[in-house]
């Protein structure tokens, strides 16, 4: 069965202190991890996809890495406008209808 | 804008009756999603249409349905035999099979009196 775990559930930061969000993942093949931020009460906003082991995206203060069996998310330097939850999702290389699996997600609170 | 338009942002339901939240894509998208997001919980997957007029069910199927009439068009009705629809419902679309990111819409949120 195809799993996502997300850690740490919730993360308090201080605005400029950098940290990493973890995202372990089984699954029969990957055919690409997916990172999303969601602000409260609103839908999930799509970051990066990741098809491969030692692949790297940027974007702003955020990077994303790949392994075979995790992703992290590393937040530089984290502004206010940062806090949210990140999301997690993996596309196994046979799942039916191309279906996403997510992970629970973590929240961030990043304290002026 | 093209996007994903969700409706009504809330609801609010009586136990017993049926409920339909509507989803509209001007993406032209080829596949929808329906999913379910509660507090704590990975998104789970309700239904799914690859196609027009094809749907199938994802995870968590028991006590909704759906129709794909139209290319642009999913709505989910939640039915009365959904024991616990309490739930903030999102809608998503995809370009196409070799494409792997979905796209949401802003959801909608269901509570049950």
């Amino acid at each position: 069965e195809d799993q996502v775990t997300q850690s740490p559930e919730a993360l308090r930061l201080q605005e400029g202190e950098s940290s990493s969000l973890n995202c372990s993942y089984t699954v029969s093949g990957l055919r690409g991890l997916f990172w999303y931020r969601q602000d409260p009460g609103k839908g999930p906003e799509f970051l990066f996809t990741l098809y491969s082991a030692g692949e790297e995206k940027e974007k702003e203060r955020l990077k994303a890495t790949l392994t075979k069996k995790e992703s992290f998310l590393h937040i530089t330097a984290p502004k206010p406008e940062d806090s949210a939850t990140y999301l997690c999702a993996v596309r196994p290389l046979k799942a039916a209808g191309n279906k996403l699996t997510f992970g629970g997600g973590t929240r961030v609170l990043v304290k002026p | 804008d093209g996007g994903i338009t969700q409706s009504p942002k809330y609801l609010f339901r009586k136990e017993g009756q049926n409920v339909t939240l509507s989803c509209e894509q001007n993406l032209n998208h080829d596949a929808m999603y329906w999913y379910r997001q509660d507090p704590g919980q990975g998104l789970r997957l309700i239904y799914y249409s690859q196609i027009v007029n094809d749907f199938q069910k994802g995870d968590i199927a028991e006590g909704y349905s759906v129709s794909r009439e139209k290319k642009e068009s999913f709505p989910l009705t939640v039915t009365s035999a959904q024991k616990n629809p309490t739930a903030f419902y999102l809608c998503a679309s995809r370009q196409g099979p070799s494409t792997g990111e979905l796209f949401f819409g802003e959801g909608s949120r269901l509570t049950v009196l």
